[in-house]
């Protein structure tokens, strides 16, 4: 699965758009790339993944480069719930399900 | 839909004892299952596959004997820590397959070893 690179920690304005980035530079072809949040103390939660199209549903849009190798996950309206440490993920398809999570994005959204 | 349940949400219990945690999936059934631990400020860490029918598998450094998976059914996993110690003291979050893509969380346990 490829290595995926975050930054540690970002900062938003309530009711502006969140925009993380992710770096995955040596994803494969087959590769999808997910993303998932874990608010504090709860279990993570599933927003959205991509192969190479970009994709769109009631909680997120995640855009992915032409090269996939970067993707970014925007929230469009940031809420105060949305602080959350947000993980980008890569998952081949053949070497089973498991999630390699890292460190993550803490995304902390202000009033 | 989608929807994962952990039992107990936390507990605390006294070292050497045995502690079993419960994974469902409410609304689907998940041949494979995963059970992480996550430590205090990082990330969440695989422990083990659990497949339906067939023995759990065991990432590197996680004892079997000690931390024992059995799922036999389509909606429930469970994870027995065997003897538990302070050190196993962590929040233990379990996951389920939905389909042929997406893993849905469980709302973790704490489990606190006295």
């Amino acid at each position: 699965d490829a290595k995926t690179t975050q930054p540690t920690s970002m900062d938003c304005a309530e009711g502006r758009a969140a925009n993380l980035p992710c770096n995955h530079s040596t994803i494969s072809g087959n590769e999808y790339v997910y993303w998932y949040r874990q608010i504090h103390s709860q279990g993570p939660q599933y927003i959205i993944h991509g192969l190479k199209n970009n994709e769109t549903n009631e909680m997120a849009s995640l855009i992915i480069t032409e090269d996939r190798k970067s993707s970014t996950l925007i929230l469009p309206h940031a809420t105060l719930r949305d602080t959350a440490v947000y993980y980008c993920i890569g998952r081949n398809s053949n070497s089973g399900y498991a999630l390699n999570f890292g460190k993550g994005t803490s995304l902390l959204v202000t009033p | 839909g989608a929807v994962v349940s952990q039992h107990p949400s936390w507990v605390i219990c006294k070292s050497g004892t045995s502690v079993k945690i419960e994974c469902r999936s409410l609304d689907f059934q998940a041949t494979t299952m995963f059970w992480y631990r996550q430590f205090p400020k990082q990330s969440l860490m695989l422990m083990a596959t659990s497949n339906e029918g067939s023995k759990a598998t065991y990432e590197q450094g996680v004892e079997k004997d000690k931390f024992l998976i059995n799922h036999a059914s389509l909606t429930l996993s469970t994870l027995t820590v065997t003897s538990a110690h302070p050190e196993d003291s962590s929040f233990y979050i379990c996951s389920a397959v939905a389909g042929i893509e997406t893993q849905y969380f469980g709302p973790g346990t704490r489990l606190l070893v006295l």
